[in-house]
Order: C-alpha cells, then sequence, then structure tokens
C-alpha cells in the first residue's frame, strides 16, 4: 500500500506552547488529506480536511483557531496545536486518499501537553 | 443515532475458530466500506474494502455487504492470536470527498 509519514511520533510540551504536526505522502499525490484526533480506546474523530492550495473544512465543534491545518503542496499538510493545553493531549493520525479512494494512514503523533 | 455503530466488545474466540465482525451504518446512500485493524498505540491498517453487495474475499478475510440491510461484516478464519485488535470500520459518505466515518471499533482477542 502507500506510504504516509507522520512525525514526530511523540511530542511532550509545556501548556500554552504550539506543536507542529507533519503528515507527508511519500510514493503518490494527495490532493487531500485528513487529520483525526482518537482519545484512549475510543475511535478515530475526524477534525478537518486539509485540501491543498486551499483553506482546510473543519468538523462541527473543532476550533480552526486552534487547529491551524496547511496544505502547501500536493505531498505535505501540517497541523499545528496552537496554545496547547493538558485537554488537548491526545493521538493525533493523519491519512491521505490515494486515487483508488483507499485512505493510508501515517504512524500518528501523541501528544502530551503539561 | 450514530453513523456507523459497532459493538466495542471485547469479541474473545479460541484460536483456529471464525471471528465474526459487524457493523451498521445509517446513510443509505453510502457506497464504499472499508475495515481497518488498529493495534494498541498504533495508527490503522486498512485490511479490506467492499463495495458491491456479496461477499469479497482475501485470504483468511471476508469482508460481506448487504446495503438493503445496511449492514457490513469481516469474518476472520483460523483466527490466530496476532490477530487481537481492534476491528474499525469505516463508511465513505455520498458525495465527492474521501471522507471516512469510523465505527467505535470492536476490540478482538484471540485467545491461544
Amino acid at each position: 500500500g502507500a506510504v504516509v509519514s507522520q512525525h514526530p511520533s511523540r511530542v511532550i510540551c509545556k501548556s500554552g506552547t504550539s506543536v507542529k504536526i507533519e503528515c507527508r505522502s511519500l510514493d503518490f499525490q494527495a490532493t487531500t488529506m485528513f487529520w483525526y484526533r482518537q482519545f484512549p480506546k475510543k475511535s478515530l474523530m475526524l477534525m478537518a480536511t486539509s485540501n491543498e492550495g486551499s483553506k482546510a473544512t473543519y468538523e462541527q465543534g473543532v476550533e480552526k483557531d486552534k487547529f491551524l491545518i496547511n496544505h502547501a503542496s500536493l505531498t505535505l499538510s501540517t497541523l499545528t496545536v496552537t496554545s496547547a493545553h493538558p485537554e488537548d493531549s491526545s493521538f493525533y493520525i493523519c491519512s491521505a486518499a490515494a486515487r483508488n479512494e483507499k485512505l493510508f494512514f501515517g504512524s500518528g503523533t501523541q501528544l502530551s501537553v503539561l | 443515532q450514530k453513523e456507523v455503530e459497532q459493538n466495542s466488545g471485547p469479541l474473545s474466540v479460541p484460536e483456529g475458530a471464525i471471528a465474526s465482525l459487524n457493523c451498521t451504518y445509517s446513510d443509505r446512500g453510502s457506497q464504499s466500506f472499508f475495515w481497518y485493524r488498529q493495534y494498541s498505540g498504533k495508527s490503522p491498517e486498512l485490511i479490506m474494502f467492499i463495495y458491491s453487495n456479496g461477499d469479497k474475499e482475501d485470504g483468511r478475510f471476508t469482508a460481506q455487504l448487504n446495503k438493503a440491510s445496511q449492514y457490513v461484516s469481516l469474518l476472520i478464519r483460523d483466527s490466530q492470536p496476532s490477530d487481537s485488535a481492534t476491528y474499525l470500520c469505516a463508511v465513505k459518505l455520498p458525495g465527492a470527498t474521501n471522507k471516512l466515518i469510523f465505527g467505535t471499533g470492536t476490540l478482538l482477542a484471540v485467545q491461544p
């Protein structure tokens, strides 16, 4: 299957700081990438759809000013958690859609805000 | 009503048995259905996808789709302890995007 690289895999930060997470499609171009978050023993919750060259589409209840998404190229999308707080601690996962509709996931980023 | 529903389990089966995982969805217009496997602390891995009514087999895995009943299932034959994981059902909503809606997942435990 297609390869999606996500970095970093784990980050610990202080409350009030910002954290950037990168998602790259390594062997295909992805005009659309998705960002999910997952709490322990819960399912993936779609946060936003990242579209190359345009603004991201956020799901209801997700603060766009807090979770900044940039999709500057066909292979890179970034999620920045601004002014992180302990309640933002979660597992963040990106995914990219290949031409055949299949969705491939990055390895995830475990964010811990102290 | 949740868009995609799964029994959270845990579903416990003995090694070598058939594990049956079920999923229902609410949007009758949904066209594409996916099963992902997720190990604890890892990201989901695509196992199977199915678009048409009926069965689709791939090795030990069989996906079954019944659009009239809005039901999709995953059968795992000859279950192995390494199959123990959470299985996520995902449904692609109607429309041009590839947005998937996930169920809460079923935890499968294969007992050696």
